[in-house]
């Protein structure tokens, strides 16, 4: 099963920040928090993955809390193509990618 | 950005025929590739793992003899779907890791729709 949870659903301004949360509050201590997101009929993409520490790419931000139960993906800037549906995901060592439900953004104009 | 290139990306086929997937890394050695399906509406469901050179790891509920995957090189695996029924009709994507200490991300091929008449 996986090992996070997302609401189902979003909406975002274009132009506004868009800020996807994750809960993981099972996530053991070698377990890195993942993000992907999937646009219809296409494979994931990668967007950014962390840790601990809070990371930062060209594409999105990822803050992670202290206690690392929850992390936050945020978009800084949302356009159009970024509606997808993202995916949260936490694994380690085991090279298994569990995938759960997801959280569908739509972007509005 | 590495590359995983899977094909092909659409096929349709008669019931009791097999179709093979292909999938292959580009620019990268893969030691470990993992097959999903997809229904629509639905999350990607891992199928099995699979290593260079050694058998496939088939999660619960996934038939091994109905799913057979090859992984005889370490940029090329291959799912094929035997006797294909309606059933089976679903997005299949597989994804591929290269070596290291464990924690690169995987890096997804574009899926292939298999529609089963």
């Amino acid at each position: 099963d996986a090992k996070t949870t997302q609401p189902p659903s979003m909406d975002c301004a274009e132009g506004r920040a868009a800020n996807l949360p994750c809960n993981h509050s099972t996530i053991s201590g070698n377990e890195y928090v993942y993000w992907y997101r999937q646009i219809h009929s296409q494979g994931p993409q990668y967007i950014i993955h962390g840790l601990k520490n809070n990371e930062t790419n060209e594409m999105a931000s990822l803050i992670i809390t202290e206690d690392r139960k929850s992390s936050t993906l945020i978009l800084p800037h949302a356009t159009l193509r970024d509606t997808a549906v993202y995916y949260c995901i936490v694994t380690s060592g085991t090279y298994k990618y569990i995938f759960g439900t997801g959280t569908r953004l739509k972007v509005l104009a | 950005g590495a590359v995983v290139s899977q094909h092909p990306s659409r096929v349709i086929c008669k019931s009791g025929t097999s179709v093979k997937i292909e999938c292959r890394s580009l620019d990268f050695q893969a030691t470990t590739m993992f097959w999903y399906r997809q229904f629509p509406k639905q999350s990607l469901m891992l199928m099995a793992t699979s290593n260079e050179g050694s058998k496939a790891t088939y999660e619960q509920g996934v038939e091994k003899d109905k799913f057979l995957i090859n992984h005889a090189s370490l940029t090329l695996s291959t799912l094929t779907v035997t006797s294909a029924h309606p059933e089976d009709s679903s997005f299949y994507i597989c994804s591929a890791r290269g070596a290291g200490d464990g924690n690169e991300k995987l890096f997804f091929g574009s899926g292939t729709q298999l529609s089963v008449l």
